[in-house]
């Protein structure tokens, strides 16, 4: 089945630990985002990638950290310097990163404090 | 500022009735438009995408664009128990990445 995967579905992290919330894609996508969602909000931007071994910042990038080694993976690694990282992380990709392209999502990650 | 402004609801409709969901943007530059259902818990389906002004219809879901009003909406006819969810918008503006609005919570009574 063509899809995102996201792992795991549950995470917590305990104080100065880093995490790493992993997104697989065998849609052949090239587009690749982070967003992070808190209660009652809407979807903010963290990192997004249009090509492999290339990245940008989103809105609220501070306290995380992006690679984009293959086409098909995009983890993010929640840093300590991320204070409030209690939230719904979602990965989505879309086929360009043209504006015209749908994104897609996976199915999440919570990640909650210890 | 870009913003994409939703209604947060929460929005009441029988069985039946036609729900009619609204949004608003800042960016004038904005080109494609797109509809998202989030059940509780889940993550954002794409339901509906919209390029040029008017009315675009898929089964029971109408999306509207004006974007000389920069107004988008959606238009569930027939709304089903199953259609309840938050509704979010999302608006591609000038500089290519999606907007979200902070999504309209629509319950549809039995």
């Amino acid at each position: 089945d063509g899809g995102i995967t996201q792992s795991p579905k549950y995470l917590f992290r305990k104080e100065g630990q880093n995490v790493t919330l992993s997104c697989e894609q065998n849609l052949n996508h090239d587009a690749m985002y982070w967003y992070r969602q808190d209660p009652g909000q809407g979807l903010r931007l963290i990192y997004y990638s249009q090509i492999v071994n290339d990245f940008q910042k989103g809105d609220i990038a501070e306290g995380y950290s992006v690679s984009r080694e293959k086409k098909e993976s995009f983890p993010l690694t929640v840093t300590s310097a991320q204070k409030n990282p209690t939230a719904f992380y979602l990965c989505a990709s879309s086929a360009a990163a043209e504006s015209n392209q749908p994104q897609h999502f996976g199915d999440g990650t919570r990640l909650s404090i210890l | 500022q870009k913003e994409v402004e939703q209604n947060s609801g929460p929005l009441s409709v029988p069985e039946g009735a036609i729900a009619s969901l609204n949004c608003t943007y800042s960016d004038r530059g904005s080109q494609s438009f797109f509809w998202y259902r989030q059940y509780s818990g889940k993550s954002p389906e794409l339901i509906m995408s919209i390029y040029s002004n008017g009315d675009k219809e898929d089964g029971r879901f109408t999306a509207q664009l004006n974007k000389a009003s920069q107004y988008v909406s959606l238009l569930i006819r027939d709304s089903q128990p199953s259609d309840s969810a938050t509704y979010l918008c999302a608006v591609a503006g000038s500089a290519r990445q999606l907007t979200f609005g902070s999504g309209t919570q629509l319950t549809v009574l039995p």
